[in-house]
């Protein structure tokens, strides 16, 4: 499975943009991207997954450019609850039993 | 609908003891999955299972870990001669059959905290 990078933190206030992007340069023809957010105490939550160009949904938007070597997830207006560390995954996920591979993430905190 | 649910939430044991982790599946989801978690990491691959087989076991440390699905729904992860190196938070997780969607996003539940003392 592709290899990706990300930084180790970040930090933001309420009510700004917050964008993330990870880098996966190995990225293969039937990989997918995804990003998960996990919660002190929590196990890891799906927020949005893509393949190309750019995904939107509820909670945020997927941007990846034409070459796929890098994503960006862009969180809209963050506030103190989106406070956790998101993790960019890359991985053949339309197979069954592909196993998600985790780096460290990126630890976001957002202040007041 | 409910998500996937995971006892006991917290289990301290002593070196040396066995113990047994349980997961209940979103129902339907035919895939299901064990991770580990240690402190400030992201949680490393255990063991996937298709229906009541072990698909791939290949994140088994080592042979004190087992792991059962007998009915293709509730899984047991189970741990013998426990370490202090076993301290952790157990994680599972399960997905539908990607047949049945376009790509297969797995559903965590909240853990199951181990402690070896």
């Amino acid at each position: 499975l592709a290899k990706t990078t990300q930084p180790i933190s970040m930090d933001s206030y309420e009510g700004q943009e917050v964008n993330i992007t990870c880098s996966h340069n190995n990225i293969a023809t039937n990989d997918y991207i995804t990003w998960y957010q996990q919660f002190p105490s929590q196990g890891p939550r799906f927020i949005i997954q893509g393949y190309k160009t750019k995904v939107t949904n509820e909670v945020a938007s997927l941007f990846i450019p034409a070459d796929r070597k890098s994503s960006t997830l862009s969180l809209p207006r963050v506030s103190l609850s989106d406070t956790a560390v998101y993790y960019c995954l890359v991985g053949p996920f339309n197979q069954a039993g592909t196993a998600l591979i985790f780096g460290k993430g990126t630890t976001l905190s957002v202040s007041s | 609908g409910a998500g996937v649910s995971q006892t006991p939430s917290n289990k301290v044991t002593e070196k040396g003891k066995y113990v047994e982790l349980r997961c209940d599946p979103i129902s339907g989801h035919t895939a299901l999955y064990w991770y580990r978690q240690s402190l400030g990491q992201g949680p490393e691959f255990l063991i996937y299972f298709q229906g009541t087989g072990a698909a791939d076991d290949s994140g088994l440390p080592n042979d004190r870990f087992f792991a059962v699905r007998p009915e293709g729904s509730v899984s047991t992860l189970k741990i013998q001669r426990t370490e202090r190196g076993d301290s952790a938070v157990y994680l599972c997780a399960s997905s539908l059959n990607p047949a049945e969607s376009s790509t297969d996003t797995q559903y965590f539940g909240p853990g199951t905290r181990l402690t070896v003392l």
